[in-house]
């Protein structure tokens, strides 16, 4: 079945390790985002990439980094760097219609909490 | 001032009652707009676009209004699992290919 994967969906680590978070499509899908959620908000963009070996900083890429070696996968990083690290992770991908991107498909989600 | 705001919420109805969310965006150069549906700890799911001339999916309608730059969603006869969080999203021309999603709208549909 096509979809979207995220791994692993719970993770508890200590303060000052570093984390990556996994995410691979097998939709063929151009575009692909990592956003957070914390309790009671809404998903805030981290990175985003519209194609292989690019990507862009969304609003809160601080204490975060990604790759996009491949177009399946758009690995993200939690640094030490980052200060409240603890939250719930979306990766999602979508083609993209001309300069519009259609429907996001998201993975299930990583919960990170730091300790 | 944040891109996308939605109606803070939460709303509590009763079954069978109507319920209608908005949405406002701050910037003109609007591309496209979506009403996504995220239950308690899941992942957002596509509820529908929304379409320069409003679309109806069953019970549910979309609008979109350019000149005063929000987006609604229309709920008819709610059931109990409609509860969740709605969210609205929209995207850019100026941003390309950003979607930036509005904060949720918590529905508590009760018996």
């Amino acid at each position: 079945d096509g979809g979207i994967t995220q791994s692993p969906k719970y993770l508890f680590r200590k303060e000052g390790q570093n984390v990556t978070l996994s995410c691979e499509q097998n939709l063929n899908h151009d575009a692909m985002y990592w956003y957070r959620q914390d309790p009671g908000q809404g998903l805030r963009l981290i990175y985003y990439s519209q194609i292989v070996n690019d990507f862009q900083k969304g609003d809160i890429a601080e204490g975060y980094s990604v790759s996009r070696e491949k177009k399946e996968s758009f690995p993200l990083t939690v640094t030490s760097a980052q200060k409240n690290p603890t939250a719930f992770y979306l990766c999602a991908s979508s083609g993209i219609a001309g300069n519009a991107p259609g429907e996001l498909f998201f993975g299930e989600g990583s919960r990170l909490t730091v300790l | 001032r944040k891109e996308v705001e939605q109606d803070p919420g939460p709303f509590n109805v009763p079954e069978g009652a109507t319920v209608a969310f908005n949405c406002t965006y701050s910037n003109s150069a609007s591309q496209s707009f979506f009403w996504y549906r995220q239950d308690c700890r899941k992942e957002p799911k596509l509820l529908m676009s929304v379409y320069s001339s409003g679309n109806e999916d069953g019970r549910f309608t979309a609008q979109l209004n350019r000149a005063s730059q929000y987006i609604s969603l229309l709920i008819r006869d709610s059931k109990l699992s409609d509860s969740a969080t709605y969210l609205c999203v929209v995207t850019f021309y100026n941003q390309g290919g950003k979607l930036i999603f509005g904060q949720g709208t918590e529905l508590s549909v009760k018996p």
